[in-house]
């Protein structure tokens, strides 16, 4: 079984200031873990995933995550946020094999001039 | 490369109504998955399709199926349509099955509205 909990439905940040955006998961297996962020009225889009190579992964615009076993986490962060990117992020467990994928309920960054 | 196509973008229907939703994923791509997302309830999982046969489904009513054809090409149909079928339907293209590690690509998803 596997599930994926976004710890937070909402955040807000000034520009200019870090990103945390918060994922814990759960799985039997070693799981791959997605980011994906959607932009309004669009489709999701790859931020970055993880694949059991290095625990601290750099994916697109600036965004990072770290995998942390013992935690059960896959926190998404960003030095400093851009106006850009208020949107909603997704974060996304794959246990592999025929279990399907499981998407969190996401969390809508917004991000304040 | 072109990306994952859906079609049509938007869509009005009336109750009892039945729809089809069609997608042309990447070139290469066996599998197309497609979910319902509603502000209510997020992204839900309908089904997973890969060279032809359903790989896996999610919880939703028989009203709702799909398939896939030989150039993998999917079609979704919504039979007998309710209020609260009105979603954001997406469409997202793997290489491989989406349960194996593969990256998602998503289509910009069809919006049905039932009244």
């Amino acid at each position: 079984a596997q599930s994926v909990t976004q710890l937070d439905s909402h955040v807000s940040v000034s520009e200019g200031t870090p990103v945390l955006l918060r994922c814990n998961y759960s799985s039997s297996y070693s799981p791959s873990l997605f980011w994906y962020v959607q932009h309004p009225n669009k489709g999701l889009q790859l931020l970055l995933k993880y694949t059991s190579a290095a625990t601290l992964v750099k994916g697109i615009n600036g965004f990072e995550a770290e995998f942390k076993k013992s935690e059960t986490s896959f926190h998404l962060t960003k030095p400093s946020a851009h106006m850009s990117d208020a949107a909603e992020y997704f974060c996304v467990v794959d246990s592999g094999g025929y279990q399907k994928v499981t998407f969190g309920t996401g969390t809508k960054l917004q991000v304040i001039p | 490369k072109a990306g994952v196509t859906q079609t049509p973008r938007y869509l009005i229907k009336t109750r009892g109504q039945q729809v089809t939703l069609s997608c042309s994923p990447i070139s290469g791509h066996r599998s197309v998955s497609w979910y319902q997302q509603t502000p209510g309830q997020g992204l839900q999982f309908l089904f997973e399709y890969f060279s032809e046969t359903q790989r896996n489904k999610g919880n939703f009513p028989g009203r709702f199926s799909g398939r896939q054809f030989s150039n993998s090409r999917s079609e979704m149909n919504v039979s007998t349509l309710e209020l609260g079928d009105s979603a954001l339907y997406l469409c997202a293209s793997s290489r491989g099955l989406a349960g194996g590690g593969n990256e998602q690509f998503f289509g910009p998803g069809t919006r049905l509205t039932v009244l």
